[in-house]
């Protein structure tokens, strides 16, 4: 079972340059979420989604967009890299809200 | 927004011996997760907790759902070796909005487990 898929599994932007962070899922979960990860730091939400068409800001969205046109994919996109958004990002998804999320194994980006 | 302290921030122990850590909030919580993660990988879930005072084991790890929903503790029996990782919290509020409910999980700082043999 592939789970939640993140790719790429590292990157490295120059600042100013833009990315999309691609998740999907094959569990058929409605909801998705992206964290970031900073060192010694719990996860901080950046945005989730409850359902395909739907998105909201999460507790650190600036700096980052979301669609999710399907509800398999829930992309991740950086416009203006800033040195700040060097992280560790997780995709994660949900069947409902009262059961657990799986993690994707993560995206390392730095910016230079 | 809610705040969640974990501690203690690392441990080193010796195999064989027990280890708690727990997590306490700013506000209430109506799921508790705590989850594991290795180096290099995505947080793997452990165990989930639904009801206030619920006490759930998986193995040699015992979680339990504080009586005020605002804490949760997670014990590890008899250590070894792999459970060397960062151990998150996690508590999840549910919310409403425009008739659908969603939950947004809020994760504790992470206590990190080193174990010698």
């Amino acid at each position: 079972n592939a789970g939640v898929t993140q790719t790429p599994k590292f990157r490295i932007l120059k600042i100013g340059q833009s990315m999309t962070l691609q998740c999907t899922q094959d569990m058929n979960h409605n909801y998705m979420y992206w964290y970031r990860q900073d060192p010694g730091m719990g996860l901080k939400l950046i945005y989730y989604s409850v359902g395909a068409g739907i998105t909201d800001k999460g507790e650190v969205p600036n700096g980052y967009n979301v669609s999710r046109s399907t509800t398999e994919d829930f992309p991740l996109r950086l416009e203006l890299a800033a040195p700040s958004q060097t992280s560790v990002y997780f995709c994660a998804s949900s069947y409902s809200t009262a059961n657990k999320a799986f993690f994707g194994q993560g995206t390392r980006l730095t910016v230079v | 927004g809610q705040q969640l302290n974990q501690s203690p921030q690392s441990m080193f122990i010796q195999e064989g011996e027990d280890v708690s850590m727990n997590c306490t909030s700013s506000s209430i919580f109506n799921t508790w997760l705590w989850y594991k993660q290795d180096p290099g990988e995505g947080p793997v879930l452990l165990i989930a907790l639904y009801k206030a005072g619920e006490l759930t084991s998986n193995g040699r790890l015992t979680a339990q759902f504080g009586i005020t929903r605002k804490d949760s503790f997670l014990n590890i029996s008899a250590s070894i070796p792999s459970d060397v990782g960062i151990y998150f919290c996690a508590g999840q509020l549910t919310l409403r909005a425009g008739g659908t409910s969603y939950g947004k999980l809020t994760f504790g700082q992470g206590t990190i487990l080193t174990v010698h043999p």
